[in-house]
């Protein structure tokens, strides 16, 4: 298994430019999210997703748009980057259900927009 | 929804000491409680999780303890090695509802050798 993947590990963007962040699971798991982390900021999530066809946004959403179209796949969408939009993006997945809440991460994508 | 805080934000020891990083949660629903590790440029992966059915839980030289009562847990790391440094996060979710942690901010703990 190669277990969560993301393209690109990193990426520079001019304000203005929309990009999609590819993320993908080999596990089948139903629960797949996304966060940005910024130093002194810990992990914040942008949006989550339950299962292929649903989506939530979460604590940091604005900027940013998500589909899940099947299981494997959850991408993150910049609709127009700004430099606040600068930082480390990971993605991650779990199955849901008592004993299997371990949240599984990608290696990252960093972000530069100038 | 939840909240997590964490303390402290840098921690530095020396080889061979003990370090403590503490959690507090607001949720009473939450009842599962994490710790992932980073180290530098590398992505989170768990290294010990505790239930809220249960005081204290151990794995070698790591061991979490939580208090219900007060919304507090608690990551302790013995006899620490230089490979011990890295970034600690706490999370909290509540299992059988939410299953999407709220993480703290992270602790940085260098081990001087």
């Amino acid at each position: 298994n190669a277990g969560v993947t993301q393209t690109p590990k990193f990426q520079v963007l001019k304000t203005g430019q929309s990009m999609t962040l590819q993320c993908a699971q080999d596990m089948n798991h139903e629960y797949m999210s996304w966060y940005r982390q910024d130093p002194g900021m810990g992990l914040r999530l942008i949006h989550y997703s339950v299962g292929a066809g649903i989506t939530d946004q979460g604590e940091v959403p604005n900027g940013y748009n998500v589909s899940r179209s099947t299981t494997e796949d959850f991408p993150l969408r910049l609709l127009s980057a700004a430099p606040s939009q600068t930082s480390v993006y990971f993605c991650a997945s779990s199955e849901a259900g008592t004993g299997q809440e371990t949240q599984y991460f990608g290696p990252g994508t960093r972000l530069l927009v100038l | 929804g939840e909240n997590v805080e964490q303390h402290p934000s840098t921690l530095s020891v020396q080889e061979g000491d003990s370090a403590v990083i503490k959690c507090t949660y607001s949720d009473s629903a939450s009842n599962y409680f994490p710790w992932y590790k980073q180290e530098l440029g590398k992505r989170p992966q768990l290294i010990i999780d505790i239930r809220s059915n249960v005081g204290e839980k151990k794995d070698q030289r790591i061991a979490v303890t939580l208090n219900k009562t007060a919304k507090h847990f608690s990551l302790h790391i013995t006899e620490t090695q230089p490979e011990d440094s890295a970034v600690y996060f706490c999370a909290a979710l509540a299992s059988g509802g939410s299953y999407i942690p709220t993480f703290g901010r992270g602790t940085s703990l260098i081990v001087h050798p």
